[in-house]
């Protein structure tokens, strides 16, 4: 079974602080995404990466950054925390291009609060 | 730009009758279309998906999804629902020619009364 691990189910943060979100995947998928869960907004995409060192904007990419230098590794960095950050994050990896059909493997989901 | 939309946040059923939760999108292209489940502070699993092939596909816990063309549809049923299917449900598309990642729609909450 695919493993995709995040590394803290729950934090809390000031606000201004740098904020790191690690995930990890143990089935050497391509794709790696980070997604952020608010209620009645559904799952949005944050960022996305298809390759070591390769990221790719998603919907809401503003105030976040990315950092893929390993394959299994894809991680969330929050600059300078801010309020309206505090959320459900998940992390999500999938096959590569020739094999993708799009479906997704994810993490249990890290839950921030910034205060 | 491809997008999802599930029109109900909230289905409530009887256990033991059937349910449905609904979902339609849009795509360019062709859609590959996906629905998840999430518990309570957990992630979301997987369900069924719908790349091509026969309109009705089967998943997990005995749901199964009907792709409807004409109408831009993917409603996910079950026939006999169980209080231990109360969760939030979301569907997803890809539009297979032009996107390499997934959009969601909004989350239906389900809520199977016993």
């Amino acid at each position: 079974d695919v493993k995709v691990t995040q590394s803290s189910r729950y934090l809390v943060k000031r606000t201004g602080e740098k904020v790191f979100l690690e995930c990890v995947q143990d089935m050497d998928h391509e794709n790696m995404f980070w997604y952020r869960q608010d209620p009645g907004l559904g799952l949005r995409l944050i960022y996305f990466s298809y390759d070591v060192k390769m990221k790719e904007k998603g919907d809401i990419p503003e105030g976040y950054s990315v950092s893929r230098e390993k394959k299994e590794r894809f991680s969330l960095i929050l600059e300078s925390a801010s309020t309206n950050q505090t959320s459900m994050y998940l992390c999500a990896s999938s096959l590569g291009e020739d094999l993708n059909t799009g479906e997704l493997f994810f993490g249990e989901g890290s839950r921030l609060t910034v205060l | 730009a491809q997008s999802v939309a599930q029109p109900e946040d909230q289905v409530n059923v009887a256990e033991g009758n059937p349910l449905t939760v609904k979902c339609t999108y849009s795509v360019s292209g062709n859609p590959y279309l996906f629905w998840y489940v999430q518990y309570p502070n957990r992630g979301l699993q997987f369900l069924l998906k719908y790349i091509t092939g026969d309109n009705l596909v089967k998943g997990s816990y005995g749901f199964e999804a009907e792709f409807n063309k004409s109408q831009t549809s993917f409603h996910l049923k079950k026939p006999s629902a169980l209080v231990s299917d109360s969760a939030l449900y979301f569907c997803a598309v890809r539009d297979s020619g032009s996107a390499r990642q997934l959009t969601f729609g909004s989350g239906t909450q389900l809520t199977v009364l016993p």
